[in-house]
């Protein structure tokens, strides 16, 4: 089992809708998570982070954090063509390294 | 600054040479981190470090593998006698030291290599 899991997908909504992505962690000694969007052929470009459990809401993006339940989750908003993308959930320690999911492709169809 | 780079962008190799590439990060960022890639997969830890030292190397990373940034700036990451399992995207990534709990990352464009 992968230290931190995502749907693989793909995930395809059509435009103006809610895109919801999922993600499970196992390493109870995670702190802070984050979620990077990654273009085809491009690096991981960070989006949101979250330390606390709740809510924290940043322009069209919501990001969700339950530490009893070991999960996070990431919401986009009247989801646009330019929101297609993998986006990837990672999970950092004190010690400062992350572990990330192997991604969630997704489609915003116009 | 205008962000974390890597040299080079591309680097197609035979099979049994050396490579090495560069990663200058962000210059107020003491942390810099080293990442792995491949296709439909996120990204594997590779080895890390705070300044200087190198903090954490993972057990994936056999001995023909080997990072160093002296003086705390630039990083190199050396690969010996590749192999094709060795090509993918590395990814280098720079962060500030944790506060109240672990930064995110500001990843470079990454090195793609091609072992042939």
């Amino acid at each position: 089992q992968k230290e931190v899991e995502q749907n693989s997908g793909p995930l395809s909504v059509p435009e103006g809708a809610i895109a919801s992505l999922n993600c499970t962690y196992s390493d109870r000694g995670s702190q802070s998570f984050f979620w990077y969007r990654q273009y085809s052929g491009k690096s991981p470009e960070l989006i949101m982070s979250i330390y606390s459990n709740g809510d924290k809401e940043d322009g069209r993006f919501t990001a969700q954090l339950n530490k009893a339940s070991q999960y996070v989750s990431l919401l986009i908003r009247d989801s646009q063509p330019s929101d297609s993308a993998t986006y990837l959930c990672a999970g950092g320690t004190n010690a400062g390294k992350s572990t990330f999911g192997d991604g969630t492709t997704l489609t915003v169809k116009p | 600054d205008t962000g974390v780079s890597q040299d080079p962008r591309h680097k197609i190799t035979k099979r049994g040479q050396n490579v090495t590439f560069r990663c200058d990060p962000i210059s107020e960022h003491n942390r810099l981190y080293w990442y792995r890639q491949t296709l439909g997969q996120g990204p594997e830890f590779l080895t890390y470090f705070q300044n200087e030292a190198q903090l954490e190397k993972s057990r994936l990373l056999s001995d023909r593998f080997s990072a160093e940034r002296p003086k705390g700036s630039f990083s190199t990451l050396e690969i010996q006698r590749t192999e094709q399992g060795d090509s993918a995207m590395y990814l280098c990534a720079s962060s500030d030291s944790p506060g109240r709990g672990p930064d995110g990352y500001t990843f470079g464009s990454g090195t793609r290599l091609t072992v042939v």
